[in-house]
Order: structure tokens, then C-alpha cells, then sequence
């Protein structure tokens, strides 16, 4: 009974390397979100796309890029990963104007 | 400013007990809409509660509710009769407007430990 996935619950990479976090939903969801969460500092918002191949920044959108090819898929990209991009990142997908966010499991990213 | 504030970093409570958790909101915009997720340590976020900035009535789902003071701008959580698997961070989180694609600000969180 999954509805938003992502692919990898724990990823390693290394500094400097390009970094792709695949999220997939299947509840036919408008809009999906990238946020990160960091103790202390909450969750905050990366990017988020409310259509097919529409993206918006969010409040942190420095060093990342989004992709949304497909209504069901929206992928993150770390350009070139730093250490400082080490986090939990969390997909969620919504109707438009929709209640609550489904959200993935999320992925334990550590840039080494 | 923050736009969400979650004053309690930690809380605690009695098995059976009911407890409640505070938020308070900050928005100009008179359509926004107010959500509860809960984060067990297993990591996964999950909605437990929405309430309309036009809605009358206080939400509630299952032993959830929502007391929603527009005056005050504060949007706290209620758990009825506590639960072990209740132990959580909780999160408060606003939606401004009705077509901004629906993203929210979340708080801080508050971290729920309910005593057996």
C-alpha cells in the first residue's frame, strides 16, 4: 500500500559527485516536494512542482535542481554534492489545494 | 518571522492521559489552512490532522483534534486518551493562500514521550 516512494532509504556519496533522489507517487497527485530536514532546523523547502515539467524554488534551493518528466515522478539533483548537503530528504506529493502531504520514507543522504 | 512556532521542544505525558500540543501561526492572508504530521523514529512523516482557515468547526480525527483559536492564531493539537505508540515528533505546518500549489512552512516540533 505504498503511495510515494523513494528510492533509497540510505545513500553514501562523495563530495563533488552528482547526486539523483528519485521520488515516485501513485495517487495521481498534482503537486510534489523536496524538502530536507536537519535537527534543530526543521523541514525546509527545496523545490516543489505543482504540473509536469513545472518547478518552483523553494526557500533553499541553492546547489539543487529538480526534474519532472511525468506527472508520477519528481527527481532531485544534487549538481555537485557537498558535505553541507548531508541531511534526511523527504518527498511528498498533494492534490491541488489538497489537505495533508503524503510523504516518503525518506532518504538518509551522507556526502563523505 | 517565523510563520510557525512550536514552543515546547519536549513533552511529556501519562499513558491514558490526554495532551496538548501548541502552535501558533503568523499570516496575513485570510485563506490558509493549518496541518499536524506526526514523525515516528522510524523517520516517516504522516498527516494526522487539517483544519480551513474558513471552517467553523474544530477538526478532530479519531482521538485527534484540533483547537483552532483564529484570534489568537494558534492551531493546538489535542491527544484524548494517550497511547505508548503515540511517542513521536509532532509538527505543525500552514498553507498560505488557495493557489500557491499547496506548500507549506513547517515548525520546529515538538517531541512527544508518553510514560507507560
Amino acid at each position: 500500500d505504498v503511495k510515494v516512494t523513494q528510492s533509497s532509504r540510505y545513500l553514501v556519496k562523495r563530495t563533488g559527485e552528482k547526486v539523483f533522489l528519485e521520488c515516485v507517487q501513485d495517487m495521481d497527485h498534482e503537486n510534489m516536494f523536496w524538502y530536507r530536514q536537519d535537527p534543530g532546523l526543521g523541514l525546509r523547502l527545496i523545490y516543489f512542482s505543482y504540473d509536469v515539467k513545472m518547478k518552483e524554488k523553494g526557500d533553499i534551493p541553492e546547489g539543487y535542481s529538480v526534474s519532472r518528466e511525468k506527472k508520477e515522478r519528481f527527481s532531485l539533483i544534487l549538481e555537485s554534492a557537498s558535505t553541507n548537503q548531508t541531511s534526511m530528504y523527504l518527498c511528498a506529493s498533494s492534490p491541488p489545494r489538497g489537505t495533508g502531504y503524503t510523504f516518503g520514507s525518506g532518504t538518509r543522504l551522507t556526502v563523505v | 518571522a517565523q510563520k510557525i512556532t512550536q514552543t515546547q521542544p519536549g513533552m511529556f505525558v501519562q499513558e491514558k492521559e490526554a495532551v496538548t500540543l501548541d502552535c501558533t501561526y503568523d499570516t496575513s492572508d485570510p485563506s490558509y489552512g493549518l496541518f499536524w504530521y506526526k514523525q515516528p523514529s522510524s523517520g516517516e512523516m504522516i498527516f494526522l490532522i487539517y483544519q480551513g482557515s474558513y471552517d467553523q468547526q474544530n477538526a478532530t480525527e479519531g482521538r485527534y483534534s484540533l483547537n483552532f483559536q483564529k484570534a489568537r492564531k494558534s492551531a493546538n493539537l489535542v491527544i484524548s486518551a494517550s497511547q505508548l505508540g503515540d511517542s513521536a515528533m509532532y509538527f505543525c505546518a500552514m498553507r498560505e493562500g488557495l493557489t500557491n500549489a499547496g506548500k507549506s512552512t513547517f515548525g520546529d516540533g515538538t517531541t512527544l514521550t508518553v510514560k507507560p
